[in-house]
């Protein structure tokens, strides 16, 4: 079915390093969400990207669509204990009707 | 303005047994969406529902289904409950069906533990 794949599953970085979550479909995606889920809650709402190509930033992440629009990769530059957390993607397969989320990438920081 | 609500917040079953899960949405959004979500599974999707329809369905058994009612509000029933159905399950709102008009807003979820 249609699937949209993310990777890693899992990273431990300390904190002060970088950190990149990457999401990969094998169609065509309309529009990518990203979200984050602390630890015992709900995921919320990042970001949306719509356009081939676009990058948006907020503060240290930084968020890319890719130009073939199959592909977006979240960036955060100098982790802090707040980003721990799980990022997931979700992507909308242009033609279908459905939101796609990626399995998720959890994120554990040493202080 | 008040979030996505869900009820209960926590309830414990035996196999065989259903369960009856509510979630309210953000006042004026139209449509509910389902999700499981599993340690290790991700969010796995399980149907959606614009205007008292169901818009779309994920890959789960009969066993699961189910209704919005006229003011938004839905609710999701787990019929015959197996071991592996232990699980938070999350709704989610938004204006229009979801993807397609921005973000979802997940409210706390339900975790049911069958036992």
């Amino acid at each position: 079915g249609q699937q949209v794949m993310q990777i890693p599953q899992y990273q431990h970085v300390q904190e002060g390093e970088d950190f990149t979550t990457y999401c990969n479909s094998s169609t065509t995606l309309s529009n990518i969400q990203w979200y984050k889920q602390r630890p015992g809650g709900h995921p919320v709402f990042l970001i949306q990207l719509v356009k081939s190509g676009e990058v948006k930033k907020q503060k240290r992440l930084t968020f890319q669509f890719g130009e073939a629009k199959k592909n977006s990769s979240l960036h955060i530059t100098a982790t802090q204990t707040t980003d721990v957390g799980t990022y997931f993607c979700a992507g909308r397969i242009q033609g279908a009707q459905k939101l796609v989320f990626g399995q998720g990438t959890r994120l554990t920081i040493n202080p | 303005k008040a979030g996505v609500t869900q009820t209960p917040r926590y309830l414990i079953k035996t196999r065989g047994q259903q369960v009856t899960l509510s979630c309210s949405p953000i006042s004026g959004h139209r449509s509910v969406s389902w999700y499981q979500q599993t340690p290790g599974q991700g969010l796995q999707f399980l149907f959606e529902y614009f205007s008292e329809t169901q818009r779309n369905k994920g890959n789960f058994p009969g066993r699961f289904s189910g209704r919005q009612f006229s003011n938004s509000r839905s609710e999701m029933n787990v019929s015959t409950l197996e071991l592996g159905d232990s699980a938070l399950y999350l709704c989610a709102s938004s204006l229009g069906l979801a993807g397609r008009t921005g973000e979802l807003f997940f409210g706390e979820g339900s975790r049911l533990t069958v036992l």
